[in-house]
C-alpha cells in the first residue's frame, strides 16, 4: 500500500494568484498522477510525472497553467498558476502500488476555491 | 486507452443487493477491470480487481464473462455507508496512465 499526504487539504485563493500543492508518498514510486475534479464530475487527469524528466501534460492541459516537479521518487508539487474562478476543484496526487497489481492509492485532495 | 460505461446513479434500499454493470466493448488483452468507491471530499479507493470470471473479497464480488466486454460489481445487503460514486476502469497497470469515466452515483435509501 501508499500513503499519500496532500497539502493544503484546502484553500481560498484571490483570482490572478498562483497556489502550489504538495504530494508527499510514504515509500518510492516511479510515476505520479495528479488529477483534478471539478464540483460534481469525474477525475479528468492532469499530467503524469516522472522523477528525473518532465511531466506529461494531457489534452487540455499546459506546463505553463500547471507547472509540476518531481525532484525525488517520494514527492511531487503541482502549482495552479494565475487562478480563476473556473479553476476551483479538488486536485488529487496518486500513486500506483505494486506495480503487478496496478492498484491505486489517493490522497485526501486538495480542495481550492478561486473568488 | 478502453472506454468504459456505466449508469449515472442508481438508487437502492438498505439491505438489498446492488449490481452496477459496467460496459467496455474494446477492453485490451492485457486490461483488468477495477473497481474504485469514492466518498465525497476523499480520494477514490479500491474496491476490487479482476480479469475474467468471478472475484469476491470482504467488500464486493465482481462478475466478468468470458468476451470481457462487460462486468458487474456486486454489493451484498448495502447500507446507507455504501452511498457513494464508484468508478468502473480497465486498467494495465505497470507504468500505464488511468482515466475514469463518469462513475455511478449510488444512493441507498432507509
Amino acid at each position: 500500500s501508499a500513503v499519500i499526504s496532500q497539502k493544503p487539504s484546502r484553500d481560498i485563493c484571490q483570482r490572478g494568484t498562483s497556489l502550489t500543492i504538495q504530494c508527499q508518498v510514504d515509500s518510492q514510486v516511479t510515476m505520479m498522477f495528479w488529477y483534478r475534479q471539478q464540483p460534481g464530475q469525474s477525475l479528468t487527469l492532469i499530467a503524469t510525472a516522472n522523477q528525473g524528466s518532465e511531466a506529461t501534460y494531457e489534452s487540455g492541459f499546459v506546463i505553463d497553467k500547471f507547472p509540476i516537479s518531481r525532484p525525488n521518487l517520494t514527492f511531487s508539487t503541482l502549482t495552479v498558476s494565475n487562478m480563476s474562478p473556473e479553476d476551483s476543484s479538488i486536485y488529487l496526487c496518486s500513486v500506483r502500488g505494486v506495480v503487478n497489481t496496478g492498484e491505486l492509492f489517493f490522497g485526501e485532495g486538495s480542495r481550492l476555491t478561486v473568488l | 486507452l478502453a472506454k468504459t460505461t456505466q449508469p449515472i446513479s442508481m438508487d437502492s434500499y438498505e439491505g438489498q443487493e446492488v449490481n452496477i454493470t459496467c460496459s467496455h466493448n474494446n477492453i485490451a488483452t492485457n486490461d483488468y477491470i477495477t473497481w474504485y468507491q469514492q466518498f465525497p471530499s476523499q480520494g477514490p479507493r479500491f474496491i476490487i480487481q479482476g480479469y475474467k470470471t468471478k472475484v469476491t473479497n470482504e467488500v464486493a464480488s465482481l462478475f466478468i464473462p468470458a468476451d470481457r466486454k462487460s462486468s458487474t460489481l456486486s454489493l451484498p445487503r448495502v447500507s446507507l455507508s455504501d452511498t457513494a460514486v464508484y468508478y468502473c476502469l480497465a486498467d494495465s497497470g505497470g507504468y500505464q496512465k488511468v482515466t475514469f469515466g463518469t462513475g455511478t452515483k449510488l444512493q441507498v435509501i432507509p
